[in-house]
């Protein structure tokens, strides 16, 4: 079953504004990580936040997480007509066993 | 630098056909090799991982199977395809952060 379930499932905005996106999982985790995916193409590794972290910055993402809640957001900023892609989370149990959500599919309009 | 590669880019099958998909990764070596599918508009499901040659774990009982003859090879395969084996497919390597490759579209008629 799937571990990370992302919400909103869609979302559009217009460029400049920041988008947020969600994910919820349901069992202990050692890191949660996000990546993009660009239709057709594989996904690209954005940010990583380990379970003792509560929020951490890359460029114009920030990444939150809240283990009592089990669920981490992503909010991209100022965002951009290039930042139209699908988001994924992925949460990591054991050293080997990524399970990654249903994706939020963004689309930026110029 | 490592890189990841996969073939075919895309493949058209017909049901009850074989298949045989390939991975390779270069630039690092006893990687953690995976095998995901990603059906239209979904998110990827965990099909097999790999921590050395010769070690499969499967997440998904069904009629594919994963073999790892060498360090940096990862293949995918099926004695027999199901209209339900149609989707994308995703090789990665990592440990910590996945690198992936950039898929295969396979299409089961």
């Amino acid at each position: 079953s799937q571990q990370g379930e992302e919400d909103p499932q869609a979302l559009s905005i217009q460029e400049g504004e920041n988008a947020t996106m969600n994910c919820s999982y349901k069992t202990s985790i050692n890191n949660l990580q996000w990546y993009r995916q660009n239709s057709g193409r594989g996904l690209v590794h954005l940010i990583l936040i380990r379970s003792n972290e509560r929020e951490k910055h890359s460029g114009r993402l920030r990444v939150t997480l809240d283990t009592s809640k089990k669920s981490s957001s992503l909010l991209i900023t100022a965002s951009r007509a290039a930042d139209t892609a699908s988001y994924f989370c992925a949460t990591v149990t054991g050293t080997y066993k990524y399970i990654f959500g249903t994706g939020t599919r963004l689309k930026v309009l110029a | 630098s490592q890189t990841i590669h996969q073939w075919p880019a895309t493949l058209v099958q017909p049901v009850g056909s074989p298949l045989s998909l390939e991975c390779t990764v270069e630039g690092t070596s006893n990687p953690n090799l995976y095998w995901y599918r990603q059906a239209a508009g979904r998110g990827l499901q965990l099909l097999f991982y790999s921590v050395g040659i010769g070690q499969i774990s499967s997440e998904v009982p069904q009629n594919l199977s994963a073999s790892r003859p060498q360090d940096r090879q990862f293949i995918l395969s099926s004695k027999k395809l199901l209209l339900s084996d149609s989707g994308f497919y995703l090789c990665a390597w990592g440990q910590g952060e996945q690198y992936f490759g950039p898929g295969t579209r396979l299409t089961v008629t």
